[in-house]
């Protein structure tokens, strides 16, 4: 695998399911992103975690939960959500630290919340 | 705060006509300058990035973007569209090296006419 891939690609759930979204980047990157993506909405960043540490988090609802056990793998546990939650979810990542260096992204999950 | 405007959600261009797709950046300071592509369903790729070596960057696919500081733009060109051009384009800026945030415009949906 190359990359940043994500698992499942496609994720229908009803509100009251337990589920996870995996990411994996194999490029040797400190920082790791979750991005929701909507139709006729910019994409919102919810979630980044630098060195394994979470630094960034959106006012998210706590019904999304992310998890980092390390520099390669990030989750979003989701529960107990709304139809409003069905989107694209993108993962992305990148290297912090000196340069100009751009962030690299899974294909998404395609999430639908019956 | 940094932010990011793309003139123009929709563009529309024959086949074989010129692409401009349109990005102002808001600081003062030039920042590093990205665009994106995403193409239905899938994640957002790298199309170029501005490393302050040339004014002029050329990327994937044929596209090229020319930094203007006394403007602060970042416009993307390609001479001459394709069918396979359509698709979302995104404009991105990263404020310094060391941070990991990534600002995002709203995008611009790209259609080739046939």
């Amino acid at each position: 695998e190359t990359g940043v891939t994500q698992t499942p690609r496609h994720l229908v759930m009803g509100m009251t399911n337990k589920k996870s979204l995996k990411c994996e980047q194999h490029l040797g990157h400190n920082a790791m992103y979750w991005y929701k993506q909507s139709a006729k909405k910019p994409l919102e960043l919810m979630f980044v975690y630098s060195l394994e540490e979470r630094v960034e988090n959106n006012s998210v609802p706590s019904r999304f939960s992310p998890e980092c056990p390390n520099s390669s793998h990030l989750f979003l546990h989701l529960h107990t959500l709304q139809p409003e939650d069905s989107a694209l979810y993108l993962c992305a990542s990148s290297q912090v630290g000196v340069g100009n260096n751009e962030q690299f992204f899974g294909p998404g999950t395609r999430l639908t919340v019956l | 705060a940094q932010s990011v405007t793309q003139l123009g959600s929709h563009v529309s261009v024959s086949e074989g006509a010129l692409v401009l797709l349109r990005c102002n950046y808001s600081s003062s300071v030039p920042p590093y300058l990205f665009w994106y592509v995403q193409y239905p369903n899938q994640g957002l790729q790298l199309l170029l990035k501005y490393t302050s070596a040339a004014t002029l960057v050329k990327g994937i696919n044929g596209f090229e973007a020319e930094f203007k500081k006394s403007e602060t733009s970042f416009h993307l060109t390609k001479p001459s569209a394709h069918m396979s051009d359509a698709a979302e384009y995104f404009c991105a800026v990263k404020e310094t090296s060391g941070t990991y945030k990534y600002i995002f415009g709203t995008g611009t949906r790209l259609k080739v006419l046939a």
